[in-house]
C-alpha cells in the first residue's frame, strides 16, 4: 500500500546549526502534508503544513519544501535550538477530500550543545 | 487552536479489563479522531468518531474492541476493550477545526496492561 516515511531514524545536530529532515511519501494523489513535533511525553505539535499546490512554505525558524515530481517533503529548521530536540513526523493526506491523516515513521532529532 | 483534554493521562490496568478514555475540547469542532501510538512508533489511525452517530473503524480496529461514543460537538470517549499487554500505547485524541485542515492532538492516554 501507499504510504508515507522518513529517510533517516535519527538526526544529531550542533545547536545553532540548521537541520533538515526529510520525508518520502508514495501517494500521488496526496493533498496537504503536515510536520508535526512531539516532544518526550507529549502528543504531537503542529509545526508547519503544505498544500500540493504550493511547493514552499515559511513559518518562525521553519521552511517545508515539496517537490511533487519525486515526492519529496523537507522540513528545514534554522538556527537549531535545545527546545527543538524531539521526533518529528510528517503527515500526509490522500486526497482533497480526505481529511484522514497517515504518519511517517518520524525522525528523532537531537541537539548538541 | 483548540484545547484538548484528555483522562486519564496514564493508566496502568490488567489484563481483561477495559478503560474508558475522555476527550474533551474548549470549543465545537467539525471532526474528531483517535489515534493509537505503540511504544517508539508512529501514529495510527483508530477511527474517526461521528457525532450522533457510529464511529468509522480503520482496517484492523473494530467497534468491539475499541467502542467510542462522540455525543456532542466537543465531546468523546474511546474504551480499549478487554485489555492485553499489546494494547499498551498512547491513545491520541486529535480535532479538525473548519476548513484549514489543521489538525490538533490532546496530551495522550498512556496505557500500560499488565
Amino acid at each position: 500500500g501507499e504510504s508515507v516515511g522518513l529517510h533517516l531514524p535519527t538526526l544529531s545536530v550542533q545547536e545553532g546549526d540548521n537541520s533538515i529532515i526529510n520525508c518520502a511519501y508514495s501517494n500521488s494523489a496526496s493533498d496537504y502534508f503536515i510536520w508535526y513535533k512531539q516532544e518526550s511525553g507529549k502528543g504531537p505539535q503542529f509545526i508547519i503544513d503544505i498544500r500540493s499546490n504550493m511547493d514552499k512554505r515559511q513559518g518562525q525558524r521553519v521552511t517545508v519544501l515539496l517537490n511533487k515530481t519525486v515526492k519529496h517533503l523537507s522540513l528545514q529548521i534554522a538556527a537549531t535550538q535545545p527546545g527543538d530536540s524531539a521526533v518529528y513526523f510528517c503527515a500526509e493526506t490522500g486526497g482533497r477530500n480526505d481529511y484522514k491523516l497517515s504518519f511517517g515513521a518520524g525522525t528523532t532529532v537531537t541537539v548538541r550543545a | 487552536s483548540a484545547v484538548i483534554s484528555q483522562k486519564p493521562s496514564r493508566d496502568i490496568c490488567q489484563r481483561g479489563t477495559s478503560l474508558t478514555i475522555q476527550c474533551q475540547v474548549d470549543s465545537q469542532v467539525t471532526m474528531m479522531f483517535w489515534y493509537r501510538q505503540q511504544p517508539g512508533q508512529s501514529l495510527t489511525l483508530i477511527a474517526t468518531a461521528n457525532q450522533g452517530s457510529e464511529a468509522t473503524y480503520e482496517s484492523g480496529f473494530v467497534i468491539d474492541k475499541f467502542p467510542i461514543s462522540r455525543p456532542n460537538l466537543t465531546f468523546s470517549t474511546l474504551t480499549v476493550s478487554n485489555m492485553s499487554p499489546e494494547d499498551s500505547s498512547i491513545y491520541l485524541c486529535s480535532v479538525r477545526q473548519g476548513l484549514s485542515g489543521e489538525l490538533f492532538f490532546g496530551e495522550g492516554s498512556r496505557l500500560t496492561v499488565l
